[in-house]
């Protein structure tokens, strides 16, 4: 299926354990994006892409791991999962080529840290 | 720092009300770009419009239309004749693509119920 796809929807884990949370598009995009979506604090940018084997830091990095060796996927693994990052997290694509691009969302993995 | 502010935090209105959901921000630089995103009950996300900062112009996509005032820091969004598929929480975001600290900043959402 074309489009955007994220990996688990859902995931419980424990305090400590590492987590990778998985992105797959279809359009080879360029810029790939992961966010976090968490109550009073809207959506926040974690990391981003805008090639294979370039990516930078967004606004919130800390504890988090992306690597992008391939154009369509773009995985997100937090190396010791702690409380405070239970969240929704959602990936995104983009073109970024001009006045008409559009950025495209996954569907979000709901990640539970207990 | 960039900032964006959307000062009202839920609107009701009856389906066919036109509604404009406001968004303010705050950058020092020349060069960004505006967003608007909606986020329905199922919790997708869903792209609605890009603005770079040198493009003023006025924006109208059906019954959406986006008023962009550089002199006022200012990308509201107006909704003619909503329905009740227009319910949704919608954010507004600024972005700075200036280099390795470039920064995606959301507003905390305006929640929108559209009422039969």
């Amino acid at each position: 299926d074309a489009g955007i796809t994220q990996s688990p929807r859902y995931k419980i884990t424990e305090t400590g354990r590492q987590v990778t949370l998985m992105c797959h598009q279809t359009w080879s995009h360029s810029y790939m994006f992961w966010y976090r979506q968490d109550l009073g604090h809207g959506l926040r940018l974690i990391y981003y892409s805008a090639a294979a084997d370039i990516t930078d830091k967004g606004e919130v990095p800390d504890g988090y791991v992306v690597s992008r060796s391939k154009t369509e996927n773009f995985p997100l693994t937090l190396e010791s999962a702690t409380r405070s990052q239970t969240s929704v997290y959602f990936c995104a694509s983009m073109w970024l080529a001009g006045p008409t691009d559009t950025q495209y969302f996954g569907p979000g993995t709901r990640l539970t840290v207990l | 720092a960039q900032k964006v502010t959307q000062a009202q935090t839920e609107i009701s209105v009856v389906e066919k009300e036109d509604v404009t959901l406001d968004c303010v921000y705050e950058t020092r630089d020349t060069t960004y770009y505006l967003f608007w995103y909606k986020q329905p009950p199922s919790g997708e996300l869903v792209f609605l419009i890009r603005r770079n900062s040198f493009d003023e112009q006025n924006e109208i996509s059906g019954r959406y239309s986006w008023n962009f005032q550089k002199s006022t820091s200012s990308f509201n969004f107006t909704i003619t004749a909503s329905q009740v598929v227009d319910s949704a929480v919608y954010f507004c975001a600024l972005s700075e693509w200036s280099g390795a600290n470039s920064k995606l900043t959301f507003g905390k959402g305006i929640t929108l119920s559209v009422r039969p």
